[in-house]
């Protein structure tokens, strides 16, 4: 399995700042994947991040407000910019293994926007 | 579209009873699923996965069944403990890479 090292652990933010997520994964992987879970809700996918490229971003996710890096095959960034507090949310990324059946999980970052 | 739906919203036993989540998913043609233990405020951890093509996993007190046809699936813990109280995520994988989750299921196991 996939050991996935996610900083920072939470962080309280003024809005209109910007915040940066760093993943860094254990082994090479080809893809990340960027998730937010707001309040009492369930996982939504941001984008996926391909290194070498431009990451794929889900509909209703734009890269000028959560631009991503993708340097190298274990590490990524996601960035939250120009915060608002609807944008307090549980920032998660995942990578799939095992042929990529199997997704695993950073420890999340917890985002509160005042 | 591909919809997950997870019943009940939250749940509480005593402890040690045998308890069951239930996960139900609108679209037959899944890869997997997989069922995931989030503690509040943190990430998910993944407990099972079970490949379209099996019926069931086990690992240690806790049993996953897939029943493709009807969309279902069941996660069966044995002996509940304290340290059971979570929210319990299922999620399945219909394409390459895209997970479709759950809202969960929030146990709560009273000592």
């Amino acid at each position: 399995s996939a050991v996935i090292s996610q900083k920072p652990s939470r962080d309280i933010c003024q809005r209109g700042t910007s915040l940066t997520i760093q993943c860094q994964v254990d082994s090479q992987v080809t893809m990340m994947f960027w998730y937010r879970q707001q309040p009492g809700q369930s996982l939504t996918l941001i984008a996926t991040a391909n290194q070498g490229s431009e990451a794929t971003y889900e509909s209703g996710f734009v890269i000028d407000k959560f631009p991503i890096s993708r340097p190298n095959l274990t590490f990524s960034t996601l960035t939250v910019s120009n915060m608002s507090p609807e944008d307090s949310s549980i920032y998660l990324c995942s990578v799939l293994q095992g042929g990529g059946t199997e997704a695993f999980f950073g420890q999340g970052t917890r985002l509160t926007v005042v | 579209k591909q919809e997950v739906t997870q019943i009940p919203a939250a749940l509480s036993v005593p402890e040690g009873e045998n308890l069951v989540l239930n996960c139900s998913f609108t679209d037959s043609a899944i890869y997997n699923l997989q069922w995931f233990r989030q503690d509040p405020g943190k990430g998910l951890t993944s407990l099972l996965l079970i490949q379209s093509s099996q019926r069931e996993q086990t690992s240690g007190r806790l049993n996953a069944s897939l029943d493709k046809s009807s969309g279902r699936s069941t996660l069966y813990i044995a002996a509940s403990q304290p340290g059971d109280s979570a929210t319990y995520l299922c999620a399945v994988k219909t394409g390459a890479n895209n997970l479709f989750f759950g809202t969960g299921t929030r146990l709560t196991v009273i000592p």
